[in-house]
């Protein structure tokens, strides 16, 4: 089962703060994020492996809830080169994908 | 350091026809994993290689076959072409299992007509 993202698309202005959620009906034991921009493949932006972990890349941040089987993407003081489809993928060796979150980032 | 290849860029083939579809992993990557994207949608999992053996497989048909060589390239086969097929296909690399990072390369856009 692919997991579920939220919100589907969002809108921001330079320097704008958002958070895009990804959650699951199964157990979660490791969380991907990717971006992908138009017409390019996703780009491995994290992968968050225990509970409660979170890491960085940029001023782009993830938690994880095993718990409550969801991760959070955080994304800090938005820069124009942030705007792209982001995908939260699950699964140990099979990956599912959500559907993505489309974030546009304006001047 | 030669990230993950795929081939060929673009393919246009019609209805009923065989296609085979190449990807090279990212260097010191054992495991490849190929992924369909139709348009406006998240990659859909087909099957995933290691150690030459189709590892997982995710809810694709028979028609969608691999293979992957000592060298831990991988080749995708689809048979009997449906329109529905029309899709980028991903290939992404990683090493052992995909609680490691996953690198994608750059696509094979399938047409079939």
């Amino acid at each position: 089962q692919q997991p579920v993202q939220s919100p589907q698309a969002v809108i921001l202005r330079e320097g704008e703060d958002a958070v895009i959620n990804c959650s699951s009906s199964k157990a979660l034991y490791s969380v991907h994020w990717y971006r992908q921009k138009h017409g390019e493949a996703p780009v491995f932006l994290m992968i968050l492996l225990k509970g409660g972990e979170q890491k960085g890349h940029e001023k782009i941040s993830a938690s994880f809830n095993e718990k409550k089987q969801q991760s959070s993407l955080y994304l800090t003081a938005s820069q124009l080169s942030y705007s792209g489809t982001y995908f939260c993928g699950t699964g140990n060796n099979d990956m599912r994908f959500g559907a993505g979150t489309r974030l546009t980032v304006k001047p | 350091d030669a990230g993950v290849t795929q081939s060929p860029t673009h393919l246009i083939k019609t209805r009923g026809q065989q296609v085979t579809l190449r990807c090279s992993p990212k260097s010191g990557h054992d495991t490849v994993s190929w992924y369909q994207q139709a348009l406006g949608q998240g990659p859909q999992f087909i099957f995933q290689y290691y150690e030459e053996e189709e590892r997982q497989r995710g809810n694709f048909p028979d028609r969608f076959s691999g293979h992957q060589f000592p060298n831990y390239s991988s080749e995708l086969n689809v048979n009997a072409l449906l329109l529905g097929d029309s899709a980028l296909y991903l290939c992404a690399s990683s090493f052992r299992t995909l609680s490691n990072e996953q690198f994608f390369g750059p696509g094979t856009r399938l047409t079939v007509l």
